[in-house]
């Protein structure tokens, strides 16, 4: 099946530093993004929709200076969370998807601020 | 706007024995998609089982089945034969037009060995 790598795994960064998050498409072209943050004992909250070529479209809520999303090509969306802080340490999860296939999750990205 | 219910945080089965999970939703749309998504302790993410709602059929992969009620805009999932490795978190989700999942809220599956 689909195939979604995300890296790093785990980061852990002092506070005020920026982060950068990848997610690849393996196998497939992957013509929109999705960014998640998931907190603990919670579910998914979607945080962005990114399509290849064009500006995000964020949730309601999400900072969208503090997180900044890329998605130069049909393989490739980056999220970075711009000086983050202790309150920015989550869980971030990407997905993508083509056209009406499923979405094809990533394994996720512990993010630790100190 | 579309919500996804899952009323049962936590359910707990004894191995071989089957679970259902519940899920309901809410929409104004006729044609979507439902899924149940799998998220171990691992965390990854793993799709269970997806259902188009144009399709009367209820879903079946193994192991694992849908009862799709479109008019009570219910989706609950049947795990058969429970196994050790289906203790996980399980996510019902929809979908519908510019392809965003909804997610629900949760359910807890414990297998009791």
């Amino acid at each position: 099946g689909a195939v979604v790598s995300q890296h790093p795994s785990w980061v852990i960064c002092k506070s005020g530093t920026s982060v950068k998050i990848e997610c690849r498409s393996l196998d497939f072209q992957a013509t929109t993004m999705f960014w998640y943050r998931q907190f603990p004992k919670q579910s998914l909250m979607l945080m962005a929709t990114s399509n290849e070529g064009s500006k995000a479209t964020y949730e309601q809520g999400v900072e969208k200076d503090k997180f900044l999303i890329n998605h130069a090509s049909l393989t490739l969306s980056t999220l970075t969370v711009t000086s983050a802080h202790p309150e920015d340490s989550s869980f971030y999860i990407c997905s993508a998807t083509d056209y009406n296939q499923p979405q094809h999750f990533g394994d996720g990205t512990r993010l630790s601020i100190l | 706007a579309q919500t996804v219910t899952q009323s049962q945080p936590e359910m707990s089965v004894q191995e071989a024995e089957t679970v259902t999970l519940s899920c309901t939703y809410d929409t104004s749309e006729s044609d979507y998609y439902l899924f149940w998504y799998k998220q171990p302790p691992s965390r990854q993410m793993i799709l269970v089982i997806r259902q188009e709602a144009y399709k009367q059929q209820n879903a079946t992969e193994n192991r694992f089945s849908v009862n799709f009620q479109k008019a009570a805009k219910s989706f609950s999932l049947k795990i058969s034969d429970s196994q050790l490795g289906d203790a996980a978190m399980y996510f019902c989700a929809y979908r519908w037009g510019a392809q965003k999942l909804v997610f629900g809220q949760g359910t807890r599956l414990t297998i009791n060995p």
